[in-house]
């Protein structure tokens, strides 16, 4: 298994300001995946971050607004950028422990709660 | 396209009744699926994965059916309980698809 741990657990923020949400693992992983979910949805990957290459962003989501470090197998960083109050949503980091997703189960971090004012 | 949908999308029951979850997928070539739970403005819980081989995954009051060729899957919550009163997400790994796809989730209140 893997506990994450992620800051802030919340934060309410100024539009135009920028957010960086830190993630934390208890054990090294490849595979490390940041999500977004908007109030009433549910979750939509943002991104997918493994060690040693870039982040790859999924249809939607682009590197200016969303950056993404991954400086070691046990932490990411997620910054939300040049908030606007669309941005208000639950942010969530997440790891696999196999080489793919669907090889084993994957597990989630409390998530950051960010609303944009 | 390859989506999850879970239905209904909200749903109450008395303390004590059983409850049945639905998910319903539209491509049977998958690795795995699994359900989570989520209590309001936390993160996710993993309660059972079931790998594309298997029909079924128990975890104490907890059983997930799968059946692939009519892209379904159904959780089972024995004697419900007030804390068992959260939103149940289903989760899909795809086929050709590095990452899992997600219902919109079952939220559940068990009445005391």
């Amino acid at each position: 298994s893997a506990v994450i741990s992620q800051k802030p657990s919340r934060d309410i923020c100024q539009r135009g300001t920028s957010l960086t949400i830190q993630c934390q693992v208890d054990s090294q992983v490849t595979m490390m995946f940041w999500y977004r979910q908007q109030p009433g949805q549910s979750l939509t990957l943002i991104a997918t971050a493994n060690q040693g290459s870039e982040a790859t962003y999924e249809s939607g989501f682009v590197i200016d607004k969303f950056p993404i470090s991954r400086p070691n197998l046990t932490f990411s960083t997620l910054t939300v950028s040049n908030m606007s109050p669309e941005d208000s949503s639950i942010y969530l980091c997440s790891v696999s422990l196999g080489l793919k997703v669907g090889g084993e189960t994957q597990y989630f971090g409390p998530g950051t709660r960010l609303l944009v004012l | 396209k390859q989506e999850v949908t879970q239905i209904p999308a909200a749903l109450s029951v008395p303390e004590g009744e059983n409850l049945v979850l639905n998910c319903s997928f539209t491509d049977s070539a998958i690795y795995n699926l699994q359900w989570f739970r989520q209590d309001p403005g936390k993160g996710l819980t993993s309660l059972l994965l079931i790998q594309s081989s298997q029909r079924e995954q128990t975890s104490g009051r907890l059983n997930a059916s799968l059946d692939k060729s009519s892209g379904r899957s159904t959780l089972y919550i024995a004697a419900s309980q007030p804390g068992d009163s959260a939103t149940y997400l289903c989760a899909v790994a795809f086929y050709g698809n590095n990452r899992l796809a997600f219902g919109k989730g079952n939220q559940v209140v068990v009445i005391p």
